[in-house]
Order: C-alpha cells, then sequence, then structure tokens
C-alpha cells in the first residue's frame, strides 16, 4: 500500500514569495491534516479535513495561508508572502476517520 | 488546551542500556497517549497507541503504561540498539482526531 506522499520535498524562498505544497494521502483515508513543524519543535497542526470539508482551521494563520481539498482526495497547502518565520517542515497526514494517522516524508521550507 | 510534557533535549545511552523517555500530558479530558519515531529525514512513525483497557502496548521491543493518576506515558525499553537512535514525540488525541505533540527527545544510542 502506498504511503502519503507530498511535493516538493524541498523549497527555498525568499520573503514575500507564495509557495505551495501537494500532499497525496492513503487511498480511502477520508481525514487529511497538515502540520507545521519548526526546526527542534513536535508537529503542530494547522488545519484538518473530513473528506472535502475544513472542520478545524483554527491554528491556520488566515492572512498568509490557505488550504484546500476539493475532492477530498489531494489537498494544497498555500503561503502567500512567506515570512522567515514559517521556516519550518511541513507535513502531511491521512488517516481512515479518528484512527491512527500516518504521516509524509514532508516538505522542507527555507524562507530567506 | 491540551499539553505534552516530555524530556527534553538529548538522551545519549550505551548499547545494551535501558530506555526510559518520559511524557506527562494535560486535559480536561481522557485522551489517548502516542508515541511517534522519526528517523533523520524521514516521515514520524506511530511507535505505540495507548489502549482503552489498560493493556500495556508493545512494539520492537518498545512498551508504556498509561497512568492516569499521575497523567504519564513514559515510553520504555529494556536494551537499547544502535537502530534506536531517532527522535521521539509523545502526543495526546482524543475523540475529535486532534493530535497534541510534545517538543520531542532525541535519542543516541552509541556503541
Amino acid at each position: 500500500e502506498a504511503g502519503v506522499t507530498q511535493s516538493p520535498r524541498y523549497a527555498v524562498l525568499q520573503e514575500g514569495q507564495a509557495v505551495s505544497f501537494w500532499c497525496d494521502p492513503i487511498s480511502g483515508h477520508d481525514t487529511l491534516y497538515w502540520y507545521q513543524q519548526p526546526r527542534d519543535q513536535g508537529p503542530q497542526l494547522l488545519v484538518y479535513f473530513r473528506d472535502e470539508a475544513v472542520i478545524d482551521n483554527s491554528q491556520l494563520p488566515s492572512d498568509r495561508f490557505s488550504a484546500v481539498r476539493p475532492k477530498g482526495t489531494n489537498s494544497t497547502l498555500k503561503i502567500q508572502s512567506a515570512k522567515q518565520g514559517d521556516t519550518a517542515t511541513y507535513l502531511c497526514a491521512s488517516a481512515p476517520g479518528t484512527d491512527t494517522q500516518y504521516f509524509g516524508p514532508g516538505t522542507r521550507l527555507l524562507v530567506l | 488546551g491540551d499539553s505534552v510534557t516530555q524530556t527534553e533535549g538529548l538522551v545519549t545511552l550505551t548499547e545494551g542500556l535501558p530506555v526510559m523517555l518520559n511524557c506527562t500530558y494535560q486535559s480536561t479530558y481522557s485522551p489517548f497517549l502516542f508515541w511517534y519515531v522519526q528517523h533523520l529525514n524521514e516521515a514520524p512513525k506511530l511507535l505505540l497507541k495507548s489502549f482503552t483497557d489498560n493493556k500495556r502496548p508493545e512494539h520492537q521491543g518498545f512498551h508504556a503504561t498509561l497512568h492516569k493518576s499521575s497523567s504519564s506515558f513514559h515510553l520504555q525499553k529494556s536494551s537499547a540498539q544502535l537502530s534506536d537512535s531517532a527522535l521521539y514525540y509523545c502526543a495526546s488525541g482524543g475523540s475529535n482526531a486532534k493530535l497534541t505533540f510534545g517538543k520531542g527527545t532525541k535519542l543516541s544510542v552509541k556503541s
């Protein structure tokens, strides 16, 4: 069974640039999560979906971050006007319902 | 909100010695507790999950016991192996599936 896939694996930006991250969850998993993992810290939930619906985006900086999952499968996380403080690894995870979450390899973002 | 506190920083052990990584949690309900392991440049992988019936989960020689009285879920292994070197995260979660992670403990096992 294929795991969660993410792309790109690495991204380097100047402040003010935009970037999008893409996630393909495990087939059949209806729940999808996006986490931000700053260096030397644990993952912190940004947003999660059940099918195409946003369940909780309370930790998503709404002025610059957005996330969609239009068909309830793949998802895109976008950062408009990146800041140095956005430097982190962005992890996607999926799960069947509320069961165990399986993580993708992450996208490592460096904002200069 | 929920919070998870782990042994912070780096734990260095000699191969063959026992492992114990501490994890305590604060929550307004009785959450599930998890241990995830993350090897260098890899995704976090589930190592252990607490049971609802107080059984002790075990995997790859690791085990952890949920003690509700002390709000703890410490990770243990009787004999460390070089391949156990990794980052270990404790996390709590409820029926809404949201996980709260600790800051992580880096385990380094040396020969």
